[in-house]
């Protein structure tokens, strides 16, 4: 069965830091890739998207790399601030419009 | 950017009762709309598709006559919780495309029902 697992439940980085995510995927070939941010009783913010034929975005402190044969992305958030710190929802869209999301990871930045 | 305003943030009502969810995109127009629901420390996990004009899509195992969505207008769709029973307590959040070329979506804020 198709299956989304974002590494971490939690990461804790000190302020300024490079925070690392991770989001894997089996039995899915999406054509596209999302990053959302989703604060406590929020609904999710849209971040980026990445297409299967890209192999990097970024945007600001914020970079995404998508690799179909690992079948993962990676999130990254440069020079952490503590107001970065929320829960990172990674989606899967396969060519229609629905999305499956995986879990999140709550990530927290120390000051 | 892009906004979809949802009503009520949160609710707290009875079991057998039916409660309604609005979901409003604002200076844009939605032809589809989409309801998810999300458990503490779980996913969301999409219920239905809404579509102006004719009937929702539903996912399997959700029950279109406990769900009831109407997509009346472009900018409105409502999601109507019948006979409420403690287990539909829940976040229930909605979203639309971003009007926007950037291929993701914008959410609502989100609504917390409670049935007691």
């Amino acid at each position: 069965s198709q299956k989304i697992e974002q590494n971490s439940e939690a990461l804790n980085i000190q302020e300024g830091k490079t925070a690392t995510l991770t989001c894997n995927y089996t039995n899915y070939s999406p054509a596209y890739l999302q990053w959302y941010r989703q604060d406590p009783g929020r609904g999710p913010v849209f971040l980026l998207l990445i297409r299967e034929n890209e192999k990097e975005k970024r945007k600001e402190r914020l970079k995404v790399t998508f690799d179909t044969t690992l079948k993962q992305s990676l999130f990254h958030i440069t020079a952490s601030q503590p107001a970065d710190s929320a829960t990172y929802l990674c989606a899967l869209q396969a060519g229609s419009y629905q999305l499956t999301f995986g879990k999140g990871t709550k990530l927290s930045v120390i000051p | 950017g892009a906004v979809v305003s949802q009503h009520p943030s949160w609710v707290i009502c009875k079991s057998g009762t039916s409660v309604k969810i609005e979901c409003r995109s604002l200076d844009f127009q939605a032809t589809t709309m989409f309801w998810y629901r999300q458990f503490p420390k779980q996913s969301l996990m999409l219920m239905a598709t809404s579509n102006e004009g004719s009937k929702a899509t539903y996912e399997q195992g959700v029950e279109k006559d406990k769900f009831l969505i109407n997509h009346a207008s472009l900018t409105l769709s409502t999601l109507t919780v019948t006979s409420a029973h403690p287990e539909d307590s829940s976040f229930y959040i909605c979203s639309a495309r971003e009007p926007r070329d950037t291929g993701g979506y914008t959410f609502g804020s989100g609504t917390r029902l409670t049935v007691v």
